[in-house]
């Protein structure tokens, strides 16, 4: 079966750090991949986009990587803050038009200054 | 723009008991979904509606679970009777066709605790 998994319920570094987030998949073949933030008590908040066929994708200090031959995507955070503390969750789709997106089950990020 | 709005904000009901969620999207976006937040879970799509029609809900308890989405705009979320595997955050989002390649947009959830 299809399946999403996001490596380490938990992840703490310090301040200024770079943070590096996994998302693995398997039985799946998505043309998309999308990473999201959650903060407590409120609904994820889309942060990037990266397709099949791009390797990289920066937007500020996020990075997103993206490996269809591992079937694995990394999330970076360069430069992390306190604020960046949240959970992140990545999302698939199934490759198959209108479909709704998978979520992974996060992995909680906490930066401590 | 307006975000997606979500009404109530935490409901707390015993076993057996209805409720009812309600979730009006971004104007314009003809996608929408429910989606079901068990604490220390990932969101798990319960139905998606395009437009006023139903795309996929083969995740829907049906038993007890219905949704509606009249007109293409404000959808609403029921369950009858309430069970105590029930409790999570209901996430309702909404996106345009092209959701896939720009992103959802979430609301804040409903909290439901059942007892």
């Amino acid at each position: 079966s299809q399946k999403i998994e996001q490596n380490s319920e938990a992840l703490n570094i310090q301040e200024g750090k770079t943070a590096t987030l996994t998302c693995n998949y398997t039985n799946y073949s998505p043309a998309y991949l999308q990473w999201y933030r959650q903060d407590p008590g409120r609904g994820p908040v889309f942060l990037l986009l990266i397709r099949e066929n791009e390797k990289e994708k920066r937007k500020e200090r996020l990075k997103v990587t993206f490996d269809t031959t591992l079937k694995q995507s990394l999330f970076h955070i360069t430069a992390s803050q306190p604020a960046d503390s949240a959970t992140y969750l990545c999302a698939l789709d199934l490759n198959q038009a209108g479909t709704a997106l998978i979520f992974g089950k996060g992995t909680t990020l906490s930066v401590s200054s | 723009e307006a975000g997606v709005a979500q009404s109530p904000r935490y409901k707390i009901i015993e076993k057996r008991q209805s409720v009812a969620f309600w979730c009006n999207p971004i104007s314009g976006h003809a996608t929408l979904y429910w989606y079901q937040q068990i604490l220390g879970q990932g969101p798990k799509l319960l139905i998606q509606f395009q437009n006023n029609g139903v795309v996929d809900d083969s995740q829907l308890p049906k038993d007890r679970f219905s949704a509606e989405r009249l007109k293409g705009v404000d959808s609403t979320l029921k369950i009858q009777p309430a069970k105590l595997e029930d409790s999570a955050v209901y996430l309702c989002a909404s996106s345009t066709n092209r959701g896939v390649y720009y992103g959802y947009t979430f609301g804040s959830g409903t909290r439901l605790t059942v007892v």
